[in-house]
């Protein structure tokens, strides 16, 4: 089956420019997280979806940043008022969480967002 | 709240020689542990992951890693490596037991292996 996609894969803005990323998860995947990837840095959280409870946003970077998931399916992670230091890669999985938390992530291949 | 880190920043091989990428985390309860590799260019992918049971788990590629609770380790090793090991790869805790946990990843080793 499908595995996770993102769009776009790349996006290049000026800065002060806002930018919409997307992510479509697995069907029926009720868990999903959307991760920043700096050049040469580890995955930084930034957050998490899981099913109809609230968001934890607790990595969420600036209230520059903000995401949203419809239906439980699709998320959008839009950033506000890009800045520089917005450049990275960022990367969405989605899980399945059995009830004892089980889950295995599968990542999307990313969006690469570059502000001049 | 559950923490990881990850010792080596970077790893340098040789062909053909053994290799250990150290993990080691924080809990004050159970948690299930991972390791994914992310290759050049590519997304994450899993490699293996510890739920409960044997403490050696092996994993894709001739991977496999033992948990040691009492060290808190969860220690990636592979008896002999390839050029095509050549990536980064995360250790990751989750908080056992509960779905809701997020997966908490550590910052990442780049293993290089040289011919």
């Amino acid at each position: 089956g499908a595995g996770v996609s993102q769009s776009p894969s790349n996006k290049v803005t000026e800065k002060g420019k806002d930018v919409e990323l997307r992510c479509d998860p697995i069907s029926g995947h009720t868990a999903l997280y959307w991760y920043r990837q700096s050049l040469g840095q580890g995955l930084e959280f930034l957050i998490y979806f899981q099913g109809n409870s609230a968001p934890d946003k607790s990595g969420l970077p600036s209230d520059r940043f903000s995401a949203e998931r419809t239906g439980g399916s699709v998320s959008t992670l839009t950033i506000q008022r890009t800045q520089q230091e917005d450049s990275a890669v960022y990367l969405c999985a989605s899980s399945s969480p059995s009830g004892r938390g089980t889950d295995t992530q599968y990542f999307g291949p990313g969006t690469r967002l570059t502000v001049l | 709240a559950q923490s990881v880190t990850q010792l080596d920043s970077q790893v340098p091989v040789f062909e053909e020689a053994p290799v250990e990428l150290r993990c080691n985390y924080s809990s004050s309860v159970s948690v299930y542990l991972f390791w994914y590799v992310q290759y050049p260019n590519q997304g994450l992918q899993l490699l293996l992951k510890y739920l409960s049971g044997s403490t050696l788990v092996k994993g894709i590629n001739g991977f496999e890693a033992e948990f040691n609770k009492s060290q808190t380790s969860f220690h990636l090793r592979k008896p002999s490596v390839h050029i095509s090991d050549t990536a980064e790869y995360f250790c990751a805790v989750k908080r056992g037991y509960s779905s809701a946990s997020k997966i908490i990843f550590g910052s990442g080793t780049r293993l290089s292996i040289r011919p």
